[in-house]
């Protein structure tokens, strides 16, 4: 079993502050992708990285895929109360059909 | 647009009975699976479908039965429900998920295993 692990687990930041979501494994990916879920609903594609050393902008996030393609991190600058949610790393290709899904990092941005 | 709709939202179970949760998607998409999200622990893979016919474990599969008999539907069994099994289901399909396709969620149902 691949194991993706997620850090931290939880982070309760002010509005304006700057974040990092850190996703790290041993196995390689041919594919990493990050999710966000809202409280009763299905977790939601942010982005898919595919190239090690990848980098791809989505307005104020900004994510990473490692040059192994072992890791990924997830950058969230001036964090805003919309951004709160629970962020999950996703890990594909090592096994057909078998993402492999991080523990998830619950994000509180207060106003 | 539909996308991934799954039944129920909510159900409670006494332990020993049985159900199914349906999950039926309307984008053409080879690829479904189910997963179960607890605290802490991530979203963990039952069980997964790469066409209409064909179904494979995932890393949970155990207390679980699938069956893909058409491309729209994949219903997950429970056949004898147990506490343990009490969490947050969630299906899922995609066009190509090992090439970085996304996978498109289901709204999740909230099961109770009392």
């Amino acid at each position: 079993t691949q194991l993706l692990e997620q850090s931290p687990q939880f982070l309760s930041i002010q509005e304006g502050e700057n974040l990092t979501v850190y996703c790290n494994s041993s196995s390689v990916f041919s594919s990493l992708q990050w999710y966000r879920q809202e409280p009763g609903e299905g977790p939601v594609l942010l982005v898919t990285v595919v190239t090690g050393g990848e980098v791809k902008k989505l307005k104020r996030l900004t994510f990473q895929f490692g040059d192994a393609r072992k890791d990924s991190s997830l950058h969230i600058t001036a964090a805003q109360p919309g951004d709160t949610g629970l962020y999950l790393c996703a890990g594909g290709g090592t096994s057909y059909g078998k993402l492999t899904f991080g523990q998830g990092t619950i994000l509180t941005v207060h106003p | 647009n539909a996308g991934v709709t799954q039944t129920p939202k909510f159900q409670v179970l006494k332990t020993g009975q049985s159900m199914t949760l349906q999950c039926a998607q309307d984008m053409n998409h080879e690829y479904m699976s189910w997963y179960r999200q607890d605290p802490g622990m991530g979203l963990r893979l039952i069980h997964y479908s790469v066409g209409a016919g064909i179904t494979d474990q995932g890393e949970v599969p155990n207390g679980y039965n699938v069956s893909r008999s058409t491309t729209e539907d994949f219903p997950l069994r429970l056949l004898s429900a147990a506490p343990s099994q009490t969490s947050v289901y969630f299906c899922a399909s995609s066009y190509e998920p090992d090439l970085g396709s996304p996978l498109h969620f289901g709204n999740g149902t909230r099961l109770t295993v009392t």
